[in-house]
């Protein structure tokens, strides 16, 4: 087992610029979450998925979009990139989000620095 | 909205030292949950609390989760430098998705 796979690990983009973050999982986990993680701030949920097809915000949506069309992948997209978007992004998914089967697994991550 | 807070931010120790991590929550939590994360690595599980007053333990590490299922602690005894990291705990409500803390970075000197 892979377990959470994040691709790229590092990118660099300017204002602006558009990119798409994958999320791949291999655990057959229904809820996915994308975070994003800045000094002194801890995880902050931007968007979680609770199953194929469905996304919901987290407590920093803005300036994201996300889809959830097959149940292994979850998509993080910048439309427009903005300088405080630079951040460590993690992926993460349980097996459901019912107390007992919610402990999250992590993708190493993605270092995203917006110029 | 629902919070939960964490304290001390940082803690730096001699090895051999304790080590103690307190999570406040503004509501009653279903469960909560502690992670660790290594310097440049990603946040891994540790364990699950769930009952009022529950008490675990792993190795070095306790764990407790308050009466009111509204605090928890993590004690690390004997710090090791292979304890360095962040420690966050994440709770929530019923149907809610966990909310992290901002995390304890501790650091330890040998």
């Amino acid at each position: 087992n892979a377990g959470v796979t994040q691709t790229p690990k590092f990118r660099v983009l300017k204002t602006g610029q558009s990119m798409t973050l994958l999320c791949a999982q291999d655990m057959n986990h229904e809820y996915m979450y994308w975070y994003r993680q800045d000094p002194g701030m801890g995880l902050r949920l931007i968007h979680y998925s609770v199953g194929e097809g469905t996304t919901a915000k987290g407590e920093v949506p803005d300036g994201y979009n996300v889809s959830r069309l097959k149940k292994q992948n979850f998509l993080l997209g910048l439309e427009s990139a903005a300088p405080s978007q630079t951040s460590v992004y993690f992926c993460a998914s349980s097996y459901t989000g019912l107390p007992g089967t919610d402990t999250q697994y992590f993708g190493p991550g993605t270092r995203l620095t917006v110029l | 909205g629902q919070q939960v807070m964490q304290i001390p931010q940082y803690q730096h120790v001699q090895e051999g030292e304790d080590f103690t991590t307190y999570c406040n929550s503004s509501t009653t939590l279903s469960n909560i949950q502690w992670y660790k994360q290594r310097p440049g690595g990603h946040p891994v599980f540790l364990i699950q609390l769930v009952k009022s007053g529950e008490v675990k333990k792993q190795k070095r590490l306790t764990f407790q989760f308050g009466e009111a299922k509204k605090n928890s602690s993590l004690h690390i005894t004997a710090t090791q430098t292979t304890d360095v990291g962040t420690y966050f705990c994440a709770g929530n409500q019923a149907g809610t998705a966990l909310i992290f803390g901002k995390g304890t970075t501790l650091s330890v000197s040998s």
